[in-house]
């Protein structure tokens, strides 16, 4: 299957602060990637659909203020969680989607603790 | 509003045995049907996609796809206490390439 990495696996970070993480398609180009939260033992939560050149989508509820998320190019979507609290602790994933394959790929996930 | 229904288990078989899991849909206009395993604390990863009606197989896995009953399901052959995990049915309709996700059923193979 394809590659999908996301970076860093794992950030704790203070109330406040801002945090961007990185998810990128590997082997091949993503014109469309996802961006998805989990909270423990729950299931996961679409968030946004992240669109090469043109603006993101967002899932009603989800504040695309505080998420920005930027494609800035067919293999890079950058989340971007700003002024973080407590509450947005959570396991943060990526999907890419392969048009090919006609198939979501998913990176291993970046877990977030806001202190 | 589109759904994905998956029974939340746990769904406990000894291993060995044929581990069967379940999903239903509801949008009729849905075209690509894919499963999911997902361990705890590690992200989805893509065990199989059907988009025909009928079986289809991959080594110990056999996912089938019934459209008039809106429903499709994963099969686990001679289980493994490795294949303990939650799998997530997922649903992509046309004309998107958003997925639709059940809420995963969570399978203990038994050793």
């Amino acid at each position: 299957g394809a590659v999908v990495s996301q970076h860093p696996s794992r950030v704790i970070c203070k109330s406040g602060t801002s945090v961007k993480i990185e998810c990128r398609s590997l082997d091949f180009q993503a014109t469309t990637m996802f961006w998805y939260r989990q909270f423990p033992k729950q299931s996961l939560m679409l968030m946004a659909t992240s669109n090469e050149g043109s603006k993101a989508t967002y899932e009603q509820g989800v504040e695309k203020d505080k998420f920005l998320i930027n494609h800035a190019s067919l293999t890079l979507s950058t989340l971007t969680v700003t002024s973080a609290h407590p509450e947005d602790s959570s396991f943060y994933i990526c999907s890419a989607y392969d048009s090919v394959q006609e198939t979501q790929y998913f990176g291993p996930g970046t877990r977030l603790l806001v202190l | 509003q589109k759904e994905v229904e998956q029974n939340s288990g746990p769904l406990s078989v000894p291993e060995g045995a044929i581990a069967s899991l379940n999903c239903t849909y509801s949008d009729r206009g849905s075209q690509s049907f894919f499963w999911y395993r997902q361990y705890s604390g590690k992200s989805p990863e893509l065990i199989m996609f059907i988009y025909s009606n009928g079986d289809k197989e991959d080594g110990r896995f056999t996912a089938q796809l019934n459209k008039a009953s809106q429903y499709v399901s994963l099969l686990i052959r001679d289980s493994q206490p490795s294949d303990s995990a939650t799998y997530l049915c997922a649903v992509k309709s046309s004309g998107t390439y958003k997925y639709i996700f059940g809420t995963g059923t969570r399978l203990k193979v038994l050793a």
